[in-house]
């Protein structure tokens, strides 16, 4: 089955300690993104990757690292997260189709 | 800055009753995507617009695309309890890649 598999589903952490979210697809798409979506503000892009080793900012990047060494994972990272970055995190991949949504991270930092 | 705007974004309606949610954007883009969003759950892809003109079926509802006017147009016949959930849309400009804009939703709640 296609999919975006991301882990984990909920986390709760406190502030200032590392953190990775993971995610991976099987569908060999090229193109993976990641997005935060808060109440009122619907999904904002953190950041993207058009393939390996290329990966480009978004609309929201500050607090947040992203790696893409392998076509199929692309994996988030916050590196001393605060709690301004608590929200629902969700990993996409885009083919012909449009895209391919993971089940979503809901992140609380305290 | 590019902005895709949803319109109502909320929408309570009796089952039975039609309606339509509006999308309107401001730039030109050839790509309109909707996807619906259930309560804690992750988006999913309904429909794919790709061209003037075009539209789509699929159950009670229907997209349609007007590029010339920056307009989509998601139509509910006849609603039923299942429907309610939140409605995006995306669109994907020329010459920005692959990148997305989503608008901000629409939430519907259908009333038995």
């Amino acid at each position: 089955e296609a999919q975006v598999t991301q882990n984990p589903r909920y986390l709760i952490t406190v502030t200032g300690k590392k953190l990775t979210v993971t995610c991976s697809q099987n569908m060999n798409h090229e193109y993976m993104s990641w997005y935060r979506q808060d109440p009122g503000l619907g999904l904002r892009q953190i950041y993207y990757s058009m393939n390996v080793e290329v990966t480009d900012k978004g609309d929201v990047p500050e607090g947040y690292k992203v790696s893409r060494k392998e076509k199929r994972n692309f994996p988030l990272i916050l590196e001393s997260p605060s709690p301004n970055q608590t929200s629902l995190y969700f990993c996409a991949s885009r083919g012909r189709g449009g895209y391919t949504f993971g089940s979503g991270t809901r992140l609380t930092v305290v | 800055e590019l902005k895709v705007e949803q319109n109502p974004l909320f929408l309570s309606m009796q089952e039975g009753k039609n309606y339509t949610i509006y999308c309107n954007y401001s730039t030109t883009s050839d790509r309109l995507y909707w996807y619906r969003q259930d309560p804690g759950k992750s988006l999913e892809s309904l429909f794919v617009l790709l061209s003037n003109g075009a539209v789509k079926q699929e159950g009670r509802l229907m997209a349609s695309l007007d590029t010339k006017a920056r307009l989509s147009t998601l139509h509910i016949t006849a609603a039923v309890h299942d429907l309610s959930a939140t409605y995006f849309c995306a669109v994907g400009p020329p010459n920005t890649g692959n990148q997305f804009y989503f608008g901000t939703g629409t939430s519907l709640t259908v009333i038995p």
